[in-house]
């Protein structure tokens, strides 16, 4: 069965410094989509950064960017030069091809405390 | 573009009660997902709909309902209320990448 986890339940990052949220997965799929969402206290889902299993270079997206390490099955999100409006929780997420359709399983989330 | 909105941002609802929570989207997406999330959890699919007339179960569809009669709305119904289905709701719908685009959500209590 499809699984994203993230291991980091919470991080502190300094203003201005970059940062790397981790999540691997598992799957036995060929075809898969890798995505991270910011949530912030206000409590929407933002999208941040999308990956698909095929795409040869890493994903970016202004200042974040995914590390996609295919062979270890994990696709890190990096934020660089940190400010204090990343606070917020941030989930991994997987799509799931099986069932016809674009499932979307999540991971558990990161919580992420930016300090100036 | 409003994007996807969801009624009602809040409910509390009496144990055995039934409710609807309604999700709209404009941007002609075909695929649309309900999820519930707890507190110290990530998001868990609920149900969701490759297009409409179709629905399918997601990971934890046990007390919930759903019907896509328009390509634009999905429902989620709770048709008897329990505690364990307090938590905060989110509808998505997804372009053909699996981008999801979601809603407010909507916060239920249940006493």
């Amino acid at each position: 069965a499809q699984k994203i986890t993230q291991t980091q339940p919470g991080m502190f990052v300094q203003e201005k410094e970059a940062v790397t949220l981790d999540c691997t997965y598992d799957t036995s799929d060929q075809s898969y989509g890798l995505f991270w969402y910011k949530q912030p206290s206000s409590g929407e889902m933002i999208f941040l950064i999308y990956q698909g299993s095929y795409d040869e270079q890493n994903a970016t997206e202004g200042r974040y960017s995914l590390n996609f390490q295919k062979a270890r099955k994990s696709a890190n999100l990096v934020i660089s030069a940190s400010q204090l409006g990343d606070s917020a929780m941030y989930f991994c997420a997987m799509r799931d091809p099986l069932g016809g359709g674009f499932k979307t399983i999540f991971g558990a989330g990161t919580r992420l405390f930016v300090k100036a | 573009n409003a994007g996807v909105t969801q009624t009602p941002k809040f409910r509390v609802l009496k144990t055995g009660q039934s409710m609807t929570l309604l999700c709209a989207q404009d941007m002609n997406h075909e695929y649309m997902y309900w999820y519930r999330q707890d507190p110290g959890m990530g998001l868990r699919l609920i149900h969701y709909s490759v297009g409409e007339g179709t629905t399918a179960k997601g990971e934890v569809p046990d007390g919930y309902n759903v019907s896509r009669l328009k390509k634009q709305n999905f429902l989620l119904g709770l048709e008897s209320a329990a505690p364990s289905q307090t938590s905060v709701y989110f509808c998505a719908s997804s372009d053909p990448t699996g981008t999801g685009y979601f809603g407010p959500g909507t916060r239920l209590t249940v006493t």
